[in-house]
């Protein structure tokens, strides 16, 4: 069965830092590019960042470019977000997500809740 | 910045046919744009329901279908059933790496 678990969310304070993890499993990760998709709390979708299979390349939306990194040890078959500076704004359930144009297979996410 | 353009609400009656659209703010979308369609539900994670424009994802029912109408991408429900009442969101390649996501239909089935 195709599997994605997210992990490492939690609360932290505006300026801090965490780190999310995606396990993925069910499937040759190695050949599949990533993403990072979240969603605040009663919004709509939005896609945060890509990593490439073999991470020659990654993404970034314009709102998190210059705090977040994407990056993935294909060896773990794990995708991760370091995430830096975070602001209020940044609240919302993140997503793993495998490659959208092969048919996204959906982690069930984890929170992240910025807040003094 | 492109906006993804989505009908914010839609309804239909039980057995009819609805499509939803999924646009740009400036220009036209196509197949170049590898439209995708999810649904959600309350509480729940999205769905991939229609990837690539057309195809539809594993385990997703025919009367769901993908199509490039006009300049948007069209999602069509044919013969909506109750259980159809979510959440609906498309997103866009942009090039440069870059996906957007647009606002999201809310279906509603009465």
């Amino acid at each position: 069965e195709v599997q994605l678990v997210e992990s490492g969310g939690g609360l932290v304070k505006p300026g801090g830092s965490l780190r999310l993890s995606c396990a993925a499993s069910g499937f040759t990760f190695s050949t599949y590019s990533m993403n990072w998709v979240r969603q605040a709390p009663g919004k709509g979708l939005e896609w945060v960042s890509s990593i490439s299979s073999s991470s020659n390349y990654n993404y970034y939306a314009d709102s998190v470019k210059g705090r977040f990194t994407i990056s993935r040890d294909n060896a773990k078959n794990s995708l991760y977000l370091q995430m830096n500076s975070l602001r209020a704004e940044d609240t919302a359930v993140y997503y793993c997500v495998r490659e959208m144009v092969r048919g996204g297979i959906w982690g069930q996410g984890t929170l992240v809740t910025v807040s003094s | 910045q492109t906006v993804v353009t989505q009908e914010p609400s839609f309804s239909v009656s039980p057995g009819e046919t609805v499509t939803l659209t999924c646009g740009l703010s400036s220009g036209s979308v196509s197949t170049s744009s590898y439209p995708s369609w999810y649904q959600q539900t309350p509480g729940q994670p999205p769905r991939t329901l229609i990837y690539n424009t057309n195809t539809r994802s594993s385990g997703v029912p025919d009367r769901f279908s993908g199509s490039i109408l006009g300049n948007k991408a069209a999602l069509t429900i044919t013969g909506a059933q109750a259980d159809d009442e979510s959440d609906y969101y498309c997103v866009l390649y942009m090039g440069s790496g870059i996906w957007v996501f647009g606002g999201g239909t809310k279906l509603t089935v009465l």
